[in-house]
């Protein structure tokens, strides 16, 4: 079945430097969903990307979709204590999968 | 403005004791869903129910059973647990099933089976 993996696992990173993580599939997306869980707690939407090459943002957080809609980032400007979580993306067909997510630590 | 509501928030069963998690939303959202996570291995899919009346499968059913009570209602139990059903559950809902709409998650419900 459809399947999206997420690099890196992990990132720990100084207060105040950039941040990315990758969400890629084998096969063509018609959508990707990213989503930002906080310790200790639930898994809450950010955004959706839907066209190919498509960029959003919010705020310091940049969102990308592929030009061959197989792949995606999330990157986030300047981190602060307040981003650090586990995001993940979700795709693929009815229902979504999600990926395994990408540990993100601020050290202040 | 509750959203999706889980109970319990934690529970500890024995091996073999039987048990229901329950999820509610308030959203009329027409798809609900059933996840647990576990260290490194993100969110997988249990069950889900696409409609009212409906449920189908995910990634890791066995061991588990549904029932999508009303619109409103989707309860998952364990009917002999196990130490490898130790996770955290999550109950999500959509307004549709389509894999283009956002899931609304509940605050989860941490299971440990001793």
């Amino acid at each position: 079945g459809q399947q999206v993996m997420q690099i890196p696992q992990y990132q720990h990173v100084q207060e105040g430097e950039d941040f990315t993580t990758y969400c890629n599939s084998s096969t063509t997306l018609s959508n990707i969903q990213w989503y930002k869980q906080r310790p200790g707690g639930h898994p809450v939407f950010l955004i959706q990307l839907v066209k190919s090459g498509e960029v959003k943002k919010q705020k310091r957080l940049t969102f990308q979709f592929g030009e061959a809609k197989k792949n995606s980032s999330l990157h986030i400007t300047a981190t602060q204590t307040t981003d650090v979580g586990t995001y993940f993306c979700a795709a693929g067909n009815t229902p979504l999968v999600f990926g395994k997510g990408t540990r993100l630590s601020v050290i202040a | 403005n509750a959203g999706v509501t889980q109970t319990p928030k934690f529970q500890v069963l024995k091996t073999g004791q039987s048990m229901t998690l329950q999820c509610a939303q308030d959203m009329n959202h027409n798809s609900m869903y059933w996840y647990r996570q576990d260290p490194g291995m993100g969110l997988r899919l249990i069950y889900y129910s696409a409609s009212e009346g409906t449920t189908d499968k995910g990634e890791v059913p066995n061991g588990y059973n549904v029932s999508r009570l009303n619109k409103r209602e989707f309860s998952l139990r364990l009917e002999s647990a196990a130490p490898s059903q130790t996770s955290v559950y999550f109950c999500a809902s959509s307004e549709t099933g389509s894999h283009s709409q956002p899931q609304h998650f509940g605050d989860g419900t941490r299971l440990s089976i001793l």
